[in-house]
């Protein structure tokens, strides 16, 4: 069975700060890896996805995650944040057998301050 | 025009009641869901369809059923709506390539 995990469901940075969401998953077989953005009255949309090319994506938005077999984890990081980056995040698993089943975490909030 | 639309966007219903949630889609793609998010959950699927005579459960389909009625619409219902459904309910269309998932705006479902 897959499951995800988002530690921290509320993150708040100040403008120009480093972003980081923290995502762990589980998986028993070489995961899909997504994390996905909602801002306010909207539906998800994809930032980013990894499926066992490089380790390092780049998304749109200038967001990029770092795929850590070792850890077990696919933390999402924006250098600068944008007031415009105010919205939810979701990590997203998926098993590469199984079609397009995602599992998704818990979500975080992301609030960037003035 | 959105690639998935889902009808309507905010429904307010009373226990008991039977409620469709509906969605249609112009991105030519065979699977089709339906999610529900809840605050710190996440979405949870609750059916899914890779094609017009394929219907699979998800992780919560109790108390609820669906229809697909083509290979661009797939509606959700409710047949005795109860307040713990109270949720914002998600239709996504993926095709098999690709492992991401298009989303519709949502449907915000209240049941008093």
């Amino acid at each position: 069975a897959q499951s995800v995990t988002q530690l921290g469901s509320h993150v708040s940075v100040s403008e120009g700060a480093l972003v980081l969401l923290r995502c762990n998953y589980s998986s028993s077989v070489p995961p899909y890896l997504f994390w996905y953005v909602q801002y306010p009255n909207q539906g998800l949309q994809l930032l980013l996805k990894y499926t066992s090319a490089a380790t390092l994506v780049k998304g749109i938005n200038g967001f990029e995650a770092e795929f850590k077999k070792s850890e077990t984890s696919f933390h999402l990081t924006k250098p600068s944040a944008h007031m415009s980056d105010a919205a939810e995040y979701f990590c997203a698993v998926s098993e590469s057998n199984a079609g397009n089943m995602l599992t998704f975490g818990g979500g975080t909030r992301l609030m960037v301050k003035p | 025009d959105a690639d998935v639309t889902q009808t309507p966007r905010n429904r307010i219903t009373k226990t008991g009641k039977r409620i469709m949630l509906e969605c249609s889609q112009t991105k030519g793609h065979d699977r089709m869901y339906w999610y529900r998010q809840d605050p710190g959950l996440g979405l949870r699927l609750i059916y899914y369809s890779f094609d017009v005579k394929d219907i699979n459960k998800g992780e919560i389909s109790d108390g609820y059923s669906v229809s697909r009625q083509a290979q661009a619409k797939f509606s959700l219902s409710l047949e005795s709506a109860i307040p713990n459904q109270t949720a914002l309910y998600f239709c996504a269309t993926s095709d098999p390539g690709s492992g991401s998932l298009h989303f519709g705006n949502g449907t915000r479902l209240t049941v008093t």
